[in-house]
């Protein structure tokens, strides 16, 4: 079955280390994979997406994530984080392995990254 | 360019009330989903639409109606409501299959009495 993990409900950084939130995912096809932010009492935003080539993809706010094809792995990283940085976090894949799966993407529950001074 | 417009973004009704969530997006984005997010339960997806005229059923429908009359336009009709509704709900609409992500709307947050 189609799945994405996301093993932690919260993970804590001080200020200015490196930090990473993990996404795992089962899919039947090809990944598409996503990584959403959501501010206090906001909607999703669009960090960044992983299609094809480069493992490693840049996007918004100095974030990236790696992708691992091995592991089923798609983990977001920063090399220093903000206190600015504190918010919730989703994985999403879309599997085009699926004949009807009509647009949809697979979400994971969220992780709350806070960032602390 | 609005992308998705979600009204309103706060709303109080009694046990039994209905009302409607409107959604709108400027994209011409064939996609168009609804989710409600409650604390530790993550996104649930209500209904989805993948073309005016075309509606279905996503994970948690019950209580909730659909309809996609135009591409820009895909309201949720709460039926009666009750307190298991509260909820914050957000639209979402897509292209490309998918491929190319989700836009959201900024929620409305529901609170039943």
């Amino acid at each position: 079955a189609q799945s994405v993990a996301q093993p932690e409900d919260q993970v804590n950084v001080a200020e200015g280390n490196p930090l990473t939130v993990k996404c795992t995912y089962s899919v039947s096809g090809n990944p598409y994979l996503f990584w959403y932010v959501q501010y206090p009492n906001r909607g999703l935003q669009f960090l960044l997406k992983y299609i094809t080539g480069d493992n490693l993809v840049k996007g918004s706010y100095g974030f990236e994530a790696e992708f691992n094809k091995s592991q089923t792995s798609f983990h977001l990283k920063k090399p220093s984080a903000l206190v600015s940085d504190s918010a919730l976090y989703f994985c999403a894949v879309r599997d085009w392995g699926l004949m009807d799966s009509n647009y949809q993407l697979i979400w994971g529950a969220g992780t709350k990254l806070i960032i602390k001074p | 360019n609005a992308g998705v417009t979600q009204t309103p973004k706060f709303q109080v009704l009694k046990t039994g009330q209905s009302m409607t969530l409107q959604c709108a997006q400027d994209m011409n984005h064939e996609y168009m989903s609804w989710y409600r997010q409650d604390p530790g339960m993550g996104l649930r997806l209500i209904h989805y639409s993948v073309g005016a005229g075309i509606t279905d059923q996503g994970e948690v429908p019950n209580g909730y109606n659909v309809s996609r009359s135009t591409t820009e336009d895909f309201p949720l009709r709460l039926l009666s409501a009750a307190p298991s509704q509260t909820s914050v709900y957000f639209c979402a609409s897509s292209s490309q299959g998918g491929g190319d992500g989700y836009t959201f709307g900024s929620g409305t947050r529901l609170t039943v009495v």
